[in-house]
């Protein structure tokens, strides 16, 4: 079945406690990108990586990081989490990135609560 | 950062009424615009991707359109069912990136039985 998995589905830790949420798709999807999902402000892009090795910087990059060394795999890290990442984070895959003219498909969602 | 919005806030509709709702999106440099449909507890999926200026897609009681010369795009839902709501995002990719993607706020569509 072609998806995208996210793990863990949720998390609750402690500020500064660094974490890794992985995001893996079975499709040869070129592109995968980050999205955080908070009351009224609507999906917001992380990072995105148009291809192995290719990541750029989203809409709210600061705090995370990403890397795509393979091009199934795409892990958000955040180094020193602090309480305002809190947040419904989803992984989404494409077949192409460039000028995304295809839709994505979304991985399930990591619930993440820092405190 | 672009700028998508997306209108109304939310709709409350009764079953089988027709509605329809609004994205509007920055014109210039546009590259395509994306509809998802996110039920409660599920993840977005995609219903349309546009690209050209006058665009429709159909799928099933639902449609869009795209003017991109003015930076909007409408979907309709025909006789709307109570599995019909959901929220309803746009997002645009425009700009001097090719891989970044704008959402809306959404639309949140509930239709009443």
């Amino acid at each position: 079945e072609a998806q995208v998995t996210q793990n863990p589905r949720y998390l609750i830790t402690v500020t500064g406690k660094k974490l890794t949420v992985t995001c893996s798709q079975n499709m040869n999807h070129e592109y995968m990108s980050w999205y955080r999902q908070d009351p009224g402000l609507g999906l917001r892009q992380i990072y995105y990586s148009m291809n192995v090795e290719v990541t750029d910087k989203g809409d709210v990059p600061e705090g995370y990081k990403v890397s795509r060394k393979e091009k199934r795999n795409f892990p958000l890290i955040l180094e020193s989490p602090s309480p305002n990442q809190t947040s419904l984070y989803f992984c989404a895959s494409s077949p192409s990135g460039r000028g995304l003219y295809q839709p994505q498909h979304f991985g399930d969602g990591t619930r993440l609560s820092i405190l | 950062i672009l700028n998508v919005e997306q209108s109304p806030q939310s709709l409350h509709v009764q079953e089988g009424d027709s509605t329809n709702f609004t994205c509007s999106f920055p014109s210039s440099n546009f590259y395509a615009l994306h509809w998802y449909r996110w039920e409660t507890a599920k993840s977005p999926e995609a219903l349309f991707v546009m690209t050209l200026n006058g665009d429709e897609k159909k799928k099933g009681r639902i449609s869009a359109t795209l003017n991109t010369k003015e930076g909007y795009s409408y979907l309709y839902i025909k006789g709307s069912q109570p599995e019909d709501s959901a929220t309803y995002l746009c997002a645009s990719s425009g700009g001097t990136s090719y891989g970044k993607l704008t959402f809306g706020q959404g639309t949140i569509l509930t239709v009443h039985p």
